[in-house]
């Protein structure tokens, strides 16, 4: 599987615009980027995903190099209710065979 | 939305007995269903696939004797924790691949296993 590195933890203000970074330098051609979060003793939520334009939906805004290299999820205003870890996963959009393959993620902490 | 609920929530159990998880798709077949370990502070780690109506694929290091997985149906799968100890305890999650859905898969709530 294509791996993918995110910081480990990051912080930011409420209602301030959190940028999550993501490296999937060995990212294939038909791999589509995913986004998902898990929020203290939950499972998993779907965030949103693309391929190679950026992407917006109600929750956040995915932003994708042009090499598909990187890519970044922009939380627009952050809310206290947005901390959770969030998870950078390449997988087929409407799901494969296997299940998803989580990294460590990235930790958001927000500050009231 | 596709919704997967799964119960129990918390279970305390004695250590050597057995605890059955269970996972429904509410509102759509799930005809390959997941199953994810989380220990603390880490990650979620893939523990089996299970398909309705066929043998679970367990991945690498993973007991089937100890984690069985029963798929008789589209809308229900379970994991039974077969002669539990300390080390079983953890957060297990499964999910199901729904088609239509925006991403693929959909998520239980998790089951938080402790045993004594």
């Amino acid at each position: 599987d294509a791996k993918t590195t995110q910081p480990n933890s990051m912080e930011s203000n409420e209602e301030e615009p959190v940028h999550l970074p993501c490296n999937h330098s060995t990212i294939s051609g038909t791999d589509y980027i995913h986004w998902y979060r898990q929020l203290p003793s939950q499972g998993p939520e779907y965030v949103i995903h693309g391929l190679t334009s950026n992407v917006n939906n109600r929750m956040a805004s995915l932003a994708i190099a042009e090499d598909r290299k990187s890519s970044t999820l922009i939380l627009h205003r952050a809310t206290l209710r947005d901390a959770a870890v969030y998870y950078c996963i390449l997988s087929f959009p409407g799901g494969g065979a296997d299940g998803l393959t989580f990294g460590k993620g990235t930790h958001l902490i927000i500050q009231p | 939305g596709a919704v997967v609920s799964q119960h129990p929530s918390r279970v305390i159990c004695k250590s050597g007995t057995s605890v059955k998880i269970e996972c429904r798709s509410l509102d759509f077949q799930a005809t390959t269903m997941f199953w994810y370990r989380q220990f603390p502070k880490q990650s979620l780690m893939l523990m089996a696939t299970s398909n309705e109506g066929s043998k679970a694929t367990y991945e690498q290091g993973v007991e089937k004797d100890k984690f069985l997985i029963n798929h008789a149906s589209l809308t229900l799968s379970t994991l039974t924790v077969t002669s539990a100890h300390p080390e079983d305890s953890s957060f297990y999650i499964c999910s199901a691949r729904a088609k239509g859905v925006v991403g693929g898969y959909t998520f239980g709530s998790g089951t938080r296993l402790t045993v004594v």
